[in-house]
């Protein structure tokens, strides 16, 4: 079981659509990650929240917008994706931003038609 | 920034033998080891991790053991199991404030009966 929680598990979007992926921890951490993962690759690091406010973003083009309502719920909305885009979208957190064990929630699996 | 080299990318093994898994990184301030599992379209998964002040850590039939002057850390299985066959990624964290995990490339473990 996960203790970090991810919806929707598979989406398939066109081109021109908006949407969501949510993330949600209880476990009180408080910095939270979002990776994507394309096949056979490691995860590669796109944003970091912590204390609810975004600490890192790895020059990821402005079609990825991440928010943090609080410290449980992560979301990333997506608008306008390309179709390498495609891959698997990780969630992670941690009880602080450093020296502390990220753990991964299952992944939204990403289709950009 | 930190770079983090894994060797080798593909190891097979005879169930019951050993597998070892290198890793070097290049920032002396690094603090943070962990080595993730991934099996085939799930998440990646925590099996263990070293932090600097320790050499080696052992948990059952996995260990992970840290040279810090020669900036490497390796993962060790013994009596592997084919339910070990995943795919292993080693990272490394800078103990910088809004830094976060930098991965290797990973090692497919394949371990036939």
């Amino acid at each position: 079981d996960t203790e970090v929680t991810q919806t929707p598990k598979h989406l398939v979007m066109g081109m021109t659509n908006k949407k969501s992926l949510k993330c949600e921890q209880h476990m009180g951490h408080r910095a939270m990650y979002w990776y994507k993962q394309k096949a056979k690759k490691p995860p590669e690091l796109m944003f970091v929240y912590s204390y609810e406010k975004l600490s890192i973003n790895e020059s990821v083009p402005s079609r990825f917008s991440p928010e943090c309502p609080n410290s449980s719920l992560l979301n990333l909305h997506l608008h306008a994706l390309q179709p390498e885009d495609s891959a698997l979208y990780l969630c992670a957190s941690s009880q602080f931003d450093s020296n502390q064990p990220q753990h991964f929630g299952d992944g939204t699996r990403l289709s950009i038609l | 920034g930190e770079n983090v080299e894994q060797h080798p990318s593909t190891l097979s093994v005879q169930e019951g033998d050993s597998a070892v898994i290198k890793c070097t990184y290049s920032d002396s301030a690094s603090n943070y080891f962990p080595w993730y599992k991934q099996e085939l379209g799930k998440r990646p998964q925590l099996i263990i991790d070293i932090r600097s002040n320790v050499g080696e850590k052992k948990d059952q039939r996995i260990a992970v053991t840290l040279n810090k002057t020669a900036k490497h850390f390796s993962l060790h299985i013994t009596e592997t199991q084919p339910e070990d066959s995943a795919v292993y990624f080693c990272a490394a964290l800078l103990n910088q404030a809004g830094t976060a995990l930098i991965f290797g490339k990973g090692t497919t473990l394949s371990v036939s009966s």
